[in-house]
């Protein structure tokens, strides 16, 4: 089955401390995004990796960092949380077959920065 | 010009009609969009995706793309309630192959049975 797991899937912490949400997938995809989703903002898109050790900025990058070791891994790290992070994010994987287009979204992870 | 525009409803819509969704967006290069389903608490789902002029059919769904009045629309056959839920265009800044995506704010559709 198609898989894209999230951890946390709840998270209340507080300013300046160093958090780490994991994303993890199944499929061998090469693709992999972070999103957050915000009332009346909508959807946007943090950072993406097109393969190991490949990762470029998003729409709204700053606070935030990722990395790519392996393939089905792609953390996201808050080093120094903000209020303003608070949030609802997204990991997804996705192919690269450019005719067919393939995306699976994670469960969520619902971060609250006090 | 906000980069992708939807109507944010919610669109009202009878058992068994067509449900017309419709997004518009600024970047006359982009290449590639794609449609998606949200229902509430949930997280996004990819129904559609399309990158040729014209009209692309799958089961119930149609998305048509117009480049050059830069437009997408997703129809939606013999709406069924189940279909009730937050629909997001997004249009790829990428080139084939990428996810470099740009959302819409959503329109959120209900099918009244």
């Amino acid at each position: 089955e198609a898989q894209v797991t999230q951890n946390p899937r709840y998270l209340i912490t507080v300013t300046g401390k160093k958090l780490t949400v994991t994303c993890s997938q199944n499929m061998n995809h090469e693709y992999m995004s972070w999103y957050r989703q915000d009332p009346g903002l909508g959807l946007r898109q943090i950072y993406y990796s097109m393969n190991v050790e490949v990762t470029d900025k998003g729409d709204v990058p700053e606070g935030y960092k990722v990395s790519r070791k392996e393939k089905r891994n792609f953390p996201l790290i808050l080093e120094s949380p903000s209020p303003n992070q608070t949030s609802l994010y997204f990991c997804a994987s996705s192919s690269i077959f450019t005719s067919e287009y393939e995306q699976y979204f994670g469960p969520g992870t619902r971060l609250t920065v006090t | 010009q906000k980069e992708v525009e939807q109507n944010s409803g919610p669109l009202s819509v009878p058992e068994g009609a067509i449900a017309s969704l419709n997004c518009t967006y600024s970047d006359r290069g982009s290449q590639s969009f794609f449609w998606y389903r949200q229902y509430s608490g949930k997280s996004p789902e990819l129904i559609m995706f399309i990158y040729s002029n014209g009209d692309k059919e799958d089961g119930r769904f149609t998305a048509q793309l117009n480049k050059a009045s830069q437009y997408v629309s997703l129809l939606i056959r013999d709406s069924q309630p189940s279909d009730s839920a937050t629909y997001l265009c997004a249009v790829n800044k990428g080139g084939a192959g990428s996810y470099q995506l740009t959302f819409g704010k959503g329109t959120k559709l209900s099918v009244i049975p």
